[in-house]
């Protein structure tokens, strides 16, 4: 079975500055998505970025961007210029590539993210 | 992207009793989930809602206990049946909507207390 470990129960920066959260997984797939989810008070759950692990050139949104290490079966974000609607907790999740249907993600416990003004 | 709403937002039930919970989504959907995200943990899948079909359930959920429907590719309900304090949670629904290369999307959930 797939695990997902967040290995930081939460994690504080300044605003304006440069975070990174920690995600390591463990599979015997080769092909699966990775992916970092962002949940807010408001509990709604907003994806942030995602990759596909095929793909060797790391994912980037805006702000937001991944290391993505296969072979070490490693996935953190960095969030540059943190503001302060970033503060939320922070998911990695995993799916595997099933070929024809899909399964569901697998989830991290989650990182707190505190931004302080 | 899919727009998927989820009724009630959220509800205190008294133990021994039942709730459904509706999951509608503004397009057609290839896959449907249910989560579970008891209080200050992560998420964990409960089932796979399949269209016209039983739900396909992960290890320690079974159907008696979370009755799930699909009756068409917009909607899904699941029922927490014989309701328990260790019931109290948020439940929320969850869409591929063009398949597995897709994102997936959650619904806003619903915050479930039982007492």
């Amino acid at each position: 079975a797939q695990t997902v470990t967040q290995s930081q129960p939460e994690m504080s920066v300044q605003e304006a500055e440069t975070v990174t959260l920690s995600c390591t997984y463990d599979t015997s797939e080769s092909d699966y998505y990775l992916f970092w989810y962002k949940q807010p008070p408001s509990r709604q759950m907003i994806l942030v970025i995602r990759q596909e692990a095929y793909k060797q050139q790391n994912a980037t949104e805006n702000r937001f961007s991944v290391n993505f290490q296969k072979a070490a079966k490693s996935f953190s974000l960095k969030i540059s210029d943190s503001q302060l609607g970033d503060a939320a907790m922070y998911f990695c999740a995993y799916r595997r590539y099933s070929g024809g249907g899909a399964d569901g993600l697998t989830f991290g416990k989650g990182t707190h993210l505190i931004i302080q003004p | 992207s899919a727009v998927i709403s989820q009724k009630p937002s959220r509800d205190i039930c008294q133990r021994g009793t039942s709730l459904t919970i509706q999951c509608q989504v503004d397009s057609q959907v290839t896959m449907m989930f249910w989560y579970r995200q008891q209080p200050g943990q992560s998420l964990t899948l409960i089932a796979t809602a399949n269209q016209g079909s039983e739900a396909t359930y992960e290890s320690g959920f079974v159907i008696d206990k979370f009755p799930i429907s699909r009756p068409n590719l917009t909607f899904s309900t699941l029922t927490v049946s014989n309701m328990s304090p260790e019931d109290s949670s948020i439940y929320l629904c969850s869409v591929l909507p063009g398949g597995e290369g897709d994102t997936q999307y959650f619904g806003p959930g619903t915050r479930l207390t039982v007492l």
